[in-house]
């Protein structure tokens, strides 16, 4: 049962346009929600997050909307650049009590074209 | 600051071999992970760690061990190695007070088990 979705395996944009990337969820019990980048062979690196009590957080170029109601959030990047071409990961965070555990979801590859 | 260090960065293994997977950081980070990524599922979780001599079991822990006898290191032992964990292999950290959700991870080791 995969509890963090990407639907999008990959998606296409024009340097200077908005990259939208999506991500669903189905437990109502995460309490924070991060996105990751990811380039070959490394590891990932975070991006933003956003925890469940909030609607939108915004860092310079990425904002991220959280839509409880519909267990969904996104990404939004603008305007996209070249070097934002990789793969994105959506992760949602349980606290167990003693630590706060990551679900992934598989990933979405941006590519940014010129 | 090094960050996550991990080695090796490639290895090949035959079937019913055993090896350990280092993982290192330098942050004083309680809170230690090792997560595989296989294609198409994402990251998964295997065993983490809230502290020196605290281990528990993640999402797929089945056919590999952890320990955490200091604070810096988290090592992912292999038992007996079979082709089902040919994979990437990352190990990340974070702090359990302050920005508990952000992971920092490793550079990630390339397995692949013949």
């Amino acid at each position: 049962d995969q509890q963090v979705k990407q639907n999008s395996p990959s998606l296409s944009v024009q340097e200077g346009r908005i990259s939208i990337l999506n991500c669903d969820y189905t437990n109502s019990m995460f309490d924070y929600f991060l996105w990751y980048k990811k380039y070959p062979a490394e590891g990932p690196t975070f991006l933003i997050s956003i925890s469940s009590i909030k609607d939108k957080n915004e860092d310079g170029r990425f904002t991220v909307f959280l839509n409880k109601s519909a267990k969904h959030l996104s990404l939004h990047i603008v305007p996209s650049q070249p070097g934002d071409s990789a793969v994105y990961f959506c992760a949602a965070s349980l606290n167990t009590g003693t630590a706060s555990k990551l679900t992934f979801g598989t990933g979405t590859r941006l590519q940014v074209t010129l | 600051n090094a960050g996550v260090t991990q080695t090796p960065k490639f290895q090949v293994l035959k079937t019913g071999q055993s090896m350990t997977l280092q993982c290192a950081q330098d942050m004083n980070h309680e809170y230690m992970s090792w997560y595989r990524q296989d294609p198409g599922m994402g990251l998964r979780l295997i065993h983490y760690s809230v502290g020196a001599g605290i281990t528990d079991q993640g999402e797929v822990p089945n056919g590999y061990n952890v320990s955490r006898s200091t604070t810096e290191d988290f090592p992912l032992r292999l038992l007996s190695a079979a082709p089902s964990q040919t994979s990437v292999y990352f190990c990340a950290s974070s702090p359990l007070v302050g920005a508990v959700h952000t992971q920092y991870f490793g550079p990630g080791t390339r397995l692949t088990v013949l």
